[in-house]
């Protein structure tokens, strides 16, 4: 079956850095984009950055572009979220998502690991 | 930036209809996404493509699309369904993916 399992998230100084990762299994994970996508404490779901299936594409929303890298190993099975000049309002659940080419859905979601950016 | 644009709170009784709207300029002319997120849960998507259901998913969950305003609706309401709701899209002018700020659905 369909795993997507995030990890790295922890306490971090504004300013620092931290990576992400997420680690796939059940699919061709290759054949797939993937997404990063955010929840802040209480508040609602932001999408975060986007990889193609061969990391020929990426994008990000304007709050992190200039600050966060998305890269992928397909020969891992791996996403990665690089975060840099953290900010307190980058404090959320960061989760991966299964993106679907067809009608651009998020079809399987990772459980998130949380980033709480704080001195 | 594209917005959708979410009524915050909706309540219904058991049995009965919810639905559940988003709105967004000539949304009509995007395909809609919908997502389930339980207390301390990851979202489930529940309907894509306006009105197609992932496989799992119970019929009594539908969707429509028209226009400036897409709706969710659960029929025969249950207490599980007690959850947050968001709409997505995919924003073609901007190669970003869209999401409404979600409505809390609560049960009665």
């Amino acid at each position: 079956q369909v795993q997507l399992v995030e990890s790295g998230g922890h306490l971090v100084k504004p300013g620092g850095s931290l990576r992400l990762s997420c680690a796939a299994s059940g699919f061709i994970f290759g054949d797939y984009y993937m997404s990063w996508i955010r929840q802040a404490p209480g508040k609602g779901l932001e999408w975060v950055s986007y990889i193609s299936h061969s990391s020929g594409h990426t994008n990000y929303a304007d709050s992190v572009k200039g600050r966060f890298t998305i890269s992928r190993d397909n020969a891992k099975n791996s996403l990665y979220l690089q975060m840099n000049s953290l900010r307190a309002e980058d404090t959320a659940v960061y989760y991966c998502a299964r993106g679907v080419v067809t009608f651009n859905q998020f079809d399987y979601w990772g459980q998130g690991t949380l980033v709480t950016v704080s001195s | 930036s594209y917005v959708l644009t979410q009524t915050p709170s909706a309540s219904v009784a058991p049995g009965q209809t919810a639905r559940i709207i988003c709105g967004g300029n000539n949304i009509g002319g995007k395909s809609v996404n919908w997502y389930q997120q339980g207390p301390g849960q990851a979202p489930v998507l529940v309907v894509y493509d306006d009105d197609d259901r992932p496989s799992g998913i119970p019929e009594r969950f539908s969707g429509s699309n028209s226009e400036n305003t897409a709706t969710l609706t659960i029929s025969r309401v249950e207490a599980g369904d007690e959850a947050d709701y968001y709409c997505q899209v995919w924003d073609s002018r901007s190669d970003q993916w869209v999401f409404g700020g979600g409505t809390k659905l609560t049960v009665l």
